[in-house]
């Protein structure tokens, strides 16, 4: 059974700085990984995706890296803005076929002051 | 990337009615769609696959007689609450994956008193 962590669970910093948020994966077959973003009391806005053959995917700001053997996979935000508050979501896939069901961590909550 | 709907956004509803909660595909053509389900401070929960015209596949624990799943068009999937109580009380949210990116609704919160 796919079981996913996210470390930390919150975090708060100042405008500016660079943050590496992380997930861990107790299955590595999977066929891809998603991280998205939750704003309170909405929906998920997909960030980045990224295949299990793939090392790494970027984003404008944001990269995503993938160790699929050692069931690891970390967000890399550079340069945080206020705007980058949410929580953020990691998403592997259950199981290595695209069946596209995905199993959540609880998520990094941030928070970015001005 | 897909545009996904839903509605109600939010619904309060009495113990013992039944809710309906509408999810549309609005520019993909969707033969799958999945619903999950987010309880306070817990992560997504993936609840079941809806099939265009046949039945939907239940994640393990989670009664297809009480939540009932309907994909009788391309874009339309709706999940029905059946008989609801206050545990059922939860974030409802659902989701299609044109290709590989799986893309959300806005999702709908459900208060049963």
């Amino acid at each position: 059974k796919q079981e996913v962590t996210q470390i930390p669970a919150a975090l708060s910093v100042p405008e500016g700085e660079n943050l590496v948020l992380n997930c861990s994966f107790t299955d590595s077959a999977i066929y891809n990984l998603q991280w998205f973003r939750q704003d309170p009391g909405k929906g998920l806005t997909s960030l980045l995706l990224i295949q299990s053959s793939q090392r790494e995917q970027t984003s404008g700001r944001l990269n995503a890296s993938l160790d699929k053997s050692s069931g690891r996979s970390t967000l890399y935000i550079a340069a945080s803005q206020p705007g980058d508050s949410a929580t953020y979501l990691c998403a592997p896939t259950h199981g290595s076929s695209n069946t596209g069901k995905l199993i959540f961590g609880q998520g990094t909550t941030l928070q970015v002051k001005p | 990337g897909a545009v996904v709907s839903q509605h109600p956004s939010r619904v309060i509803c009495k113990s013992g009615t039944s809710v309906k909660i509408e999810c549309r595909s609005l520019d993909f053509q969707a033969t799958t769609m999945f619903w999950y389900r987010q309880f306070p401070k817990q992560s997504l929960m993936l609840m079941a696959t809806s099939n265009e015209g046949s039945k939907a596949t239940y994640e393990q624990g989670v009664e297809k007689d009480k939540f009932l799943i309907n994909h009788a068009s391309l874009t339309l999937s709706t999940l029905t609450v059946t008989s609801a109580h206050p545990e059922d009380s939860s974030f409802y949210i659902c989701s299609v994956k044109p290709q590989e990116t799986q893309y959300f609704g806005p999702g709908t919160r459900l208060l049963v008193l």
